[in-house]
């Protein structure tokens, strides 16, 4: 089944504690990307990657790192998380971003909610 | 920069009460403009792309349309499974950054 995977779905976690979350796509596409979701400020993309090796910044990058060492794996880190970041994140990923109208289709995870203490 | 905005926040229809959601945007030439639907607690699940001015697109009760300024989705007929918030979003040429819009809320009742 062609899908989007993100890990973990929910985690609590303090203040400054490093933490990883992980997405993984089995549909060979060369776009993916980071979104949060907040009430009144809708989705917002924090990072995105064109390809292997290829990132760069969306709207609100300010406290988060990726990196796109495979094709199928692009993880979101919180360095030192704080509660402004307690929020729910998506990975979307598409076959990339130009051409036919399927190479823009976003396809999106179930989401990980996030909460920072 | 980039901006979308959605109008009405939130729509409550009748079960066949046929409506329109808007969708303003502002980009710096349009690579394409995208709908999704969002049920609670789940991913957007894309519906449409569309490229350029006078586009529309169907599927089933929904009908996307385009125009330079706005995009329209319109709902005939509709049922209370078509109930969810839909998100409209735009990417701009020579960049790959996505923008969303909040979303319009749309509740149809039976």
């Amino acid at each position: 089944e062609a899908q989007v995977t993100q890990n973990p779905r929910y985690l609590i976690t303090v203040t400054g504690k490093k933490l990883t979350v992980t997405c993984s796509q089995n549909m060979n596409h060369e776009y993916m990307s980071w979104y949060r979701q907040d009430p009144g400020l809708g989705l917002r993309q924090i990072y995105y990657s064109m390809n292997v090796e290829v990132t760069d910044k969306g709207d609100v990058p300010e406290g988060y790192k990726v990196s796109r060492k495979e094709k199928r794996n692009f993880p979101l880190i919180l360095e030192s998380p704080s509660p402004n970041q307690t929020s729910l994140y998506f990975c979307a990923s598409s076959l990339g971003t130009s051409g036919p109208s399927s190479y823009n289709e976003q396809f999106f995870g179930p989401g990980t909610r996030l909460t920072v203490l | 920069e980039d901006q979308v905005t959605q109008s009405p926040e939130a729509l409550r229809l009748q079960e066949g009460e046929s409506s329109s959601l808007n969708c303003s945007y502002t980009v710096s030439g349009l690579r394409g403009l995208f709908w999704y639907r969002q049920d609670p607690g789940k991913g957007p699940e894309f519906l449409f792309t569309l490229y350029s001015a006078g586009e529309e697109k169907e599927k089933e009760r929904l009908k996307a349309t385009l125009t330079k300024k706005e995009s329209f989705l319109h709902i005939t007929a509709p049922k209370p499974e078509d109930s969810a918030t839909y998100l409209c979003a735009v990417q701009g040429r020579g960049y790959q950054k996505v923008t969303f819009g909040i979303g319009t809320k749309l509740q149809v009742i039976p």
